[in-house]
């Protein structure tokens, strides 16, 4: 299958700090990608879907101030979280996807912990 | 109603037994279905996509029934690797909706 990347793979930050999270596509062209968020024993959550070169599309109750995403080429999207506080700490998974009714391939991951 | 929709289990089964999921999705429109797997703390890993005319891979076995609205997935001759939580994904046109995942658990 295709290869996502995700840096960094771990995170330990203060609170109020802003963090960047970046997703690559190694060997395609990901003309979506996708941004989840897991907590522990829990399922995958959506947050956003973003398309190359247009504005990200937020699921409801997932504030875009506070999470804002980036995707300005075909093998890269960025995810910030801002002013990061404890209850963001979480898994943030990232995936791509080559077209629209395409499987998607999924970043290993970021392991965020806010202090 | 989720939109997506599986047992969460979790299945605790004998190695070599077989086991089978279904999850069933609400919007009639889909037009894409896989079977991910997850193991913990790892991202998930796509298993196989599930065509109209149901498709094998080794053990694995999935099949569609849209009139029904459900996807279903076969493992047979189940291994200790095969624990994991397996994950029902729907496409609509880009709109990926996944289930909640149903856990299994092969034991010695």
């Amino acid at each position: 299958g295709a290869v996502v990347s995700q840096h960094p793979s771990w995170v330990i930050c203060k609170s109020g700090t802003s963090v960047k999270i970046e997703c690559r596509s190694l060997d395609f062209q990901a003309t979506t990608m996708f941004w989840y968020r897991q907590f522990p024993k829990q399922s995958l959550m959506l947050m956003a879907t973003s398309n190359e070169g247009s504005k990200a599309t937020y699921e409801q109750g997932v504030e875009k101030d506070k999470f804002l995403i980036n995707h300005a080429s075909l093998t890269l999207s960025t995810l910030t979280v801002t002013s990061a506080h404890p209850e963001d700490s979480s898994f943030y998974i990232c995936s791509a996807s080559s077209g629209s009714l395409n499987e998607q391939f999924f970043g290993p991951g970021t392991r965020l912990t806010v202090l | 109603r989720k939109e997506v929709e599986q047992d969460p289990g979790p299945f605790n089964v004998p190695e070599g037994a077989t086991v089978a999921f279904n999850c069933t999705y609400s919007n009639s429109a889909s037009q894409s279905f896989f079977w991910y797997r997850q193991d913990c703390r790892k991202e998930p890993k796509l298993l196989m996509s599930v065509y109209s005319s149901g498709n094998e891979d080794g053990r694995f076995t999935a099949q569609l029934n849209r009139a029904s609205q459900y996807i279903s997935l076969l493992i047979r001759d189940s291994k200790l690797s095969d624990s994991a939580t397996y994950l029902c994904v729907v496409n609509s046109l880009g709109d990926m909706r996944f289930g909640a995942g149903t856990r299994l658990t092969v034991k010695p």
